[in-house]
This record gives C-alpha cells, structure tokens and sequence, in this order.
C-alpha cells in the first residue's frame, strides 16, 4: 500500500507532550520524515531518519517508529508549534515513489 | 547551506502549460534528486515528481501523463512543465532537495513556493 494516514486534528496544553502518528506499511521499509508547516510558509522538515533534528530544530522535537507506524513527539509543547505536521515516506512496493501523509493540524492550548 | 529559488507564471488558463524554474545556490546540484511537490488551497501535500542532474525522472502516476521535469547542470537549475491544467491543478508548487537512500528518504530545503491559479 502506498497510502500514510494521519489523525487530522490533535490538540496539547502548553507545556505538556504529545504525539502525532503515521501509519502506513511502507513505514515497514523506510524510515518516516516529518515536516512542520505554518500558515503561510513552505514545510520545514523537522525529523528524519531514525530520529534526526536538521540543524535548528529545538530537542523537543523527537522521532520514533515501530513496525507500520511512526510518530513524532513534542515534548513540552510551545505555542509556536502550533502547525500542521504531516509524514514522508516511499511506497515500499518496489517503485519507491513518494507518499504524504494527510497531514495532522496541532492545536496547542 | 543550499538554498532554492524558484519562479513561474501564477495565473494560466485551463488547457494551458504551467511551467516553473528552481535555481540551487550553496551547494552540489550533482549529489542529489530534486523534486517538486504542491499544495491545493487548504489541502496536503502532493508528490509530483523528482529528477536527478542526469536527468533521470520519477513521477507521480496519477500526473505523469501531463509532466515533464528538466536539468539545466549549467545553471543548476531545473524545471517542471504540467500541461492540460484545469482548475484542480490550482495549487502552490513547492521544489525541494530529495535525498533519498533506502531505508531513508526527506526533502530538505524547500523553495518558497509558487501559487498557481488556473482560471479562465
């Protein structure tokens, strides 16, 4: 399958930590990439790999996988991470084309 | 650090070419894909397609029938051509660097992206 599925709305307090979940079973073969988009901007990637930051992503930000499903965990949640967060990875079906989560709309409280 | 810049018409007509440039600056243009992806109004993200500085392509099923993605090296530049536009290819085009190496694949950075609007 070549689909990634995402939770299309989660919400946090500030201050408290939460995660946001793909699933899909290309995640079997490769590793998810996580992008950060705030209204108005191009994505920023924030994750990728095993559990990589690029370079001026806080450590808050941490990546975690586990058979067919992925998740990126905010811990201690800012009001600035208010955003839309979706999930990167490539069909595992041997053609290895791209797939996008539907994405997941953070609301922090 | 690469950074990308990119340019295109944002107003076309349905049955009309769409056709956008990315320029590479600070970095190889050779040891990478490139890729473009876009985003209807208040929709995800959508895969188009990549290209490498060989010019070897991948596209999205669902669009490759209308795409076509070029390489200038000279310029480190490359380019995306969607033909036949209707109103469900009004979107903002993103490009971006595409590493991809089994198990592990990403884009980063992106362009700061082109709105397209198909409208007659």
């Amino acid at each position: 399958s070549s689909e990634l599925t995402q939770d299309p709305v989660v919400s946090v307090a500030v201050g408290q930590t939460v995660s946001i979940t793909c699933q899909g079973d290309s995640l079997r073969s490769y590793y998810a990439s996580w992008y950060q988009q705030k209204p108005g901007q191009a994505p920023v990637l924030v994750i990728y790999g095993k559990d990589n930051r690029p370079s001026g992503i806080p450590d808050r930000f941490s990546g975690s996988s586990s058979g067919n499903r992925a998740s990126l965990t905010i811990t201690g949640a800012q009001a600035e991470d208010e955003a839309d967060y979706y999930c990167n990875s490539r069909d595992s079906s041997g053609n290895h084309l791209v797939v996008f989560g539907g994405g997941t709309k953070l609301t922090v409280l | 650090q690469v950074q990308l810049q990119q340019w295109g018409a944002g107003l076309l007509k349905p049955s009309e070419t769409l056709s956008l440039t990315c320029a590479v600056s600070g970095g190889s243009f050779s040891d990478s894909y490139w890729t473009w992806i876009r985003q209807p109004p208040g929709k995800g993200l959508e895969w188009i397609g990549e290209i490498n500085y060989r010019g070897g392509t991948n596209y999205n099923p669902s669009l490759k029938s209308r795409v076509t993605m070029s390489v200038d090296t000279s310029k480190s530049q490359f380019s995306l051509k969607v033909t036949s536009l209707t109103a469900a290819d009004t979107a903002v085009y993103y490009c971006a660097r595409d590493y991809h190496k089994y198990p592990y694949t990403w884009f980063a950075p992106w362009g700061q992206g082109t709105l397209v609007t198909v409208s007659s």
